[in-house]
């Protein structure tokens, strides 16, 4: 039953270029969060943008959400070599356990 | 800082042992989830507690059982280990009602292989 669909599964850039990431859902939300996933190690919670907002800012990160479409983006602005990770959508479809679904994740490597 | 922590990152069983799995937290959080991660499907959740000695099955229960005697530690119990649970197992704790909306922490992970 998985919600989210992220879009491309690998992304490669050079540092400086920016990386935008697209992430699909199938149901209605209460909220779309994105996590980062460093190789072999847990997720960092990014940003999480509820469904009344559109767009959402922290720091280089931008997210925007378009509930019509059922979909996010996530733009990392001015890449850096450190930003090398996979990073996972996931949404929230119930108000009352905190489950989250998560998306199959995109892999970005950002060259120096 | 939050913290969630796992008993072990990597860990090494044999094919019908019993398997336990510790995640205890820090920060007083209602629920609590495990995860398995495999390359190409993404995070599925096995279980979730949303209070002690309560829990709920996730998409993937078969072959798991959960503990949660005390708030802060969910253990996740491999009844007798089999090749196929061989994955990174991943898990997390959230607030329960939190105004963040339900934002998850997680462990390091526990890398399992069962020869």
């Amino acid at each position: 039953s998985q919600q989210g669909e992220e879009d491309p599964q690998a992304l490669s850039i050079q540092e400086g270029e920016n990386a935008t990431m697209n992430c699909s859902y199938k149901t209605s939300i209460n909220n779309l969060q994105w996590y980062r996933q460093n190789s072999g190690r847990g997720l960092v919670h990014l940003i999480l943008i509820r469904s009344n907002e559109r767009e959402k800012h922290s720091g280089r990160l931008r997210v925007t959400l378009d509930t019509s479409k059922k979909s996010s983006s996530l733009l990392i602005t001015a890449s850096r070599a450190a930003d090398t990770a996979s990073y996972f959508c996931a949404t929230s479809y119930s108000s009352n356990t905190g489950k989250l679904i998560f998306g199959q994740g995109t892999t970005l490597q950002v060259k120096p | 800082d939050v913290k969630v922590t796992q008993s072990s990152r990597y860990l090494v069983k044999r094919t019908g042992e019993k398997v336990f799995l510790e995640c205890v937290q820090d920060m007083d959080h209602e629920n609590m989830f495990w995860y398995r991660q495999d390359p190409g499907l993404g995070l599925r959740l096995i279980y979730f507690s949303y209070d002690v000695k309560m829990k709920e099955k996730g998409d993937i229960p078969e072959g798991y059982s959960v503990s949660r005697e005390k708030k802060e530690r969910f253990s996740l119990i491999l009844e007798s280990a089999s090749t196929n649970q061989t994955s990174m197992y991943l898990c997390a704790s959230s607030l329960e009602g939190s105004p963040k909306g339900y934002e998850q922490y997680f462990g390091p992970g526990t890398r399992l292989t069962v020869t």
